[in-house]
């Protein structure tokens, strides 16, 4: 199985400051279509999880500009621009490129 | 609306049996490949079954020859029937659509989830 594996694993963050999560992958991520099925996954607390970004860098319906997924191949990363009270939560990253399809342990961000 | 609504959750016993419900709103899931997903408590995601559109059905490791997935089109319901409990099986059981159409469109991956339901073994 596909290996994701998440740093940091807890991320305090200043709210208005610019948060970074990165993933890796054990394997290339790049699918034979072409595309790369990386996606990020938020949960709030004492919510289910909500997919922010698909393939790297789309954001969902409704997820606000502040977030921003980057990379390739086997190393990517969830950018937050500006950190506010209502991002706190746990950040996950998923591969659906190689079957099972795989999650990485979770990056928790709270607000220092 | 597109939404996901489980219920069967409970506190059961090592060695018992459970059987969890998945209904769908907003869309077809005989259209769909489905899947549930847990969380142990404090823990990360867990990928659990699948049920593809076209019937097949496959497992993690650690639930395999225990838990069934199954599904009624007619009640466009997903279930899961899960034997043998043990004191990890433990958990928040989120169904999700694992990808859309009949032949998986990835960008869909686990796109919808529900609210989850707890599933406890104990003695």
């Amino acid at each position: 199985d596909v290996v994701m594996t998440q740093s940091p694993l807890s991320l305090p963050v200043t709210l208005g400051q610019p948060a970074s999560i990165s993933c890796r992958s054990s394997q290339s991520l790049v699918y034979s279509d072409g595309n790369t099925y990386l996606n990020w996954f938020q949960q709030r607390p004492g919510q289910s999880p909500r997919r922010l970004i698909y393939k790297v860098s789309n954001r969902d319906s409704g997820v606000p500009d502040r977030f921003s997924g980057s990379g390739s191949g086997t190393d990517f990363t969830l950018k937050i621009s500006r950190v506010e009270a209502e991002d706190v939560g746990v950040y996950y990253c998923m591969q659906a490129t190689h079957w099972p399809w795989t999650f990485g342990q979770g990056t928790k961000v709270e607000i220092k | 609306e597109v939404q996901l609504v489980e219920s069967g959750g409970g506190l059961m016993q090592p060695g018992g049996s459970l059987r969890l419900s998945c209904t769908a709103s907003g869309f077809t899931v005989s259209s769909n490949y489905m899947s549930w997903v847990r969380q142990a408590p404090g823990k990360g995601l867990e990928w659990v079954s699948v049920f593809y559109a076209g019937g097949s059905t496959y497992y993690a490791d650690s639930v395999k020859g225990r838990f069934t997935i199954s599904r009624d089109n007619s009640k466009n319901t997903l279930y899961l029937q899960m034997n043998s409990l043990r004191a990890d099986d433990t958990a928040l059981y989120y169904c999700t659509r694992y990808c859309s159409g009949p032949s998986c469109h990835r960008s869909d991956a686990f796109d919808i989830w529900g609210q989850g339901t707890m599933v406890t073994v104990s003695s």
